[in-house]
């Protein structure tokens, strides 16, 4: 089934690690975004990335950054994870960057410590 | 930037009631955009608005997009337990812009 993996689904870590979450999409979409999801703030940007060998900042782009080697892939790493990384993370894709009609991943939860 | 107040932030409602929510904006949209997320998953889209003043249908949902481009409003009728879940709304300024998401509504239904 055509869609979003993101990985893993769930993590618990200790404040000052490494961590990168994984996220691939088989859809040959151009467009892939990351997105922190926390009760009563809705959905916000991380970083976005309009095609393959590209990436920007979004709304909330500190302590985090994202690499595009190619169409498929784009992992979130925090370099030093802190406590108030705590959340939920969605990795996106659209066809192109124009639309705003996104396809989202199911997730992952990250609990800093 | 912009920002997005979407209301109501909660919703508990009977099975069979109609549903109303809306999402206000301090800036002129071009898109708007209504999401749904279920519980433990990712958002997904349910309905897209491209012109000022478009109504537009999905089932039992519907969504229109403001005739002043700084509002959409999104209505269930006959709410089914399924409907269960968090709906947000997202706008686009400009084609290629980043969407703004609004903070969601949760919304409860009792069988």
């Amino acid at each position: 089934i055509a869609g979003i993996t993101q990985a893993p689904t769930s993590q618990i870590l200790a404040a000052g690690r490494r961590m990168t979450l994984r996220c691939t999409q088989d859809m040959r979409h151009n467009a892939m975004y990351w997105y922190r999801q926390d009760l009563g703030l809705g959905l916000r940007l991380i970083h976005y990335s309009n095609t393959a060998g590209t990436t920007g900042k979004g709304e909330v782009p500190d302590g985090y950054s994202v690499s595009r080697a190619n169409t498929d892939d784009f992992p979130l790493t925090l370099a030093s994870a802190v406590p108030s990384q705590t959340s939920v993370y969605f990795c996106a894709s659209s066809l192109e960057d124009a639309t705003g009609e996104l396809f989202f991943g199911e997730g992952s939860r990250l609990t800093v410590l | 930037g912009q920002q997005l107040n979407q209301s109501p932030q909660s919703m508990f409602i009977q099975e069979g009631e109609d549903v109303s929510m809306n999402c206000t904006s301090s800036s002129i949209f071009n898109t708007w955009l209504w999401y749904k997320q279920d519980p433990g998953e990712g958002p997904v889209l349910l309905i897209a608005l491209y012109k000022a003043g478009e109504l537009t249908s999905n089932g039992r949902l519907t969504a229109q997009f403001g005739i002043t481009r700084k509002d959409s409003f999104l209505n269930i009728s006959a709410s089914i337990p399924s409907d269960v879940g968090i709906y947000f709304c997202a706008g686009q300024e400009t084609s290629g812009s980043r969407l703004t998401f609004g903070e969601g509504t949760q919304l409860t239904v009792n069988p």
